[in-house]
């Protein structure tokens, strides 16, 4: 199975920069690559698929980008709802996998 | 808007099997495919499997043996059965839709979860 890898695994910022969070493959998935927010309490929530493309109603400071089996989900400017956990999910081959995570935290 | 709701024992004694059943309100099940997610108490989180509305399915190879998923259009509902359950399959338990996102199909709406904890 494809096993995805999250940097880093906590990341501390503060409200107002910018966040870079990254997503490595074992092998190719093509661009069948989602990213998922989810807060304590709640189930997780589709932002990005196809690894750029931004889902319904999210915030344009949210955008996807690949190279090659590297994915990077970019944060522009951090509001205070953003601090969460984001998971990276895998739909290119089966089965379907996610990344371990990264916490987003408040510095 | 859809809404997804997991029910069924919060409890379970090792070597049984573990029964969930979510309903599905707000939209119809036909012509979707729907899936089942766990995620141990503080980890990530692990596909089980899917069945489409017409009953086909698949399931994760390393829970396969021991997985069913099952539908019932006309409660518009669906199930999973997990057999001989150990400790390790102690998680919460989202039932969850996959929306056609692209060419592929991403999961967009979640039950809240159901925590299963094994335990004699």
């Amino acid at each position: 199975e494809i096993v995805l890898t999250q940097s880093p695994a906590t990341l501390s910022l503060s409200p107002g920069e910018g966040a870079t969070l990254s997503c490595r493959a074992s092998q190719s998935v093509s661009s069948y690559l989602a990213w998922y927010q989810q807060k304590p309490g709640q189930a997780p929530r589709l932002l990005i698929y196809d690894a750029s493309n931004r889902a319904t109603g999210i915030p344009a400071r949210f955008s996807g980008s690949e190279s090659g089996t590297d994915f990077t989900l970019t944060i522009s400017s951090l509001e205070p709802e953003d601090f969460a956990v984001y998971y990276c999910l895998q739909r290119g081959n089966w089965p379907e996998t996610f990344g371990q995570g990264t916490k987003l935290e408040i510095k | 808007q859809v809404q997804l709701q997991e029910s069924g024992p919060g409890l379970v004694k090792p070597s049984e099997t573990l029964s969930l059943t979510c309903t599905v309100s707000g939209g119809s099940i036909s012509g979707y495919y729907w899936s089942w997610i766990r995620q141990p108490p503080g980890k990530g989180l692990e596909s089980i499997g899917f069945i489409y509305y017409d009953g086909s399915t698949r399931y994760n190879p390393s829970l396969e043996s021991r997985v069913t998923i099952s539908v019932d259009t006309s409660k518009n509902q669906f199930s999973l059965k997990l057999s001989s359950v150990s400790a390790a399959d102690t998680a919460l338990y989202y039932c969850v839709r996959y929306g056609a996102y692209g060419d592929r199909h991403y999961f967009d709406y979640w039950g809240q979860g159901t925590l299963v904890t094994v335990s004699s």
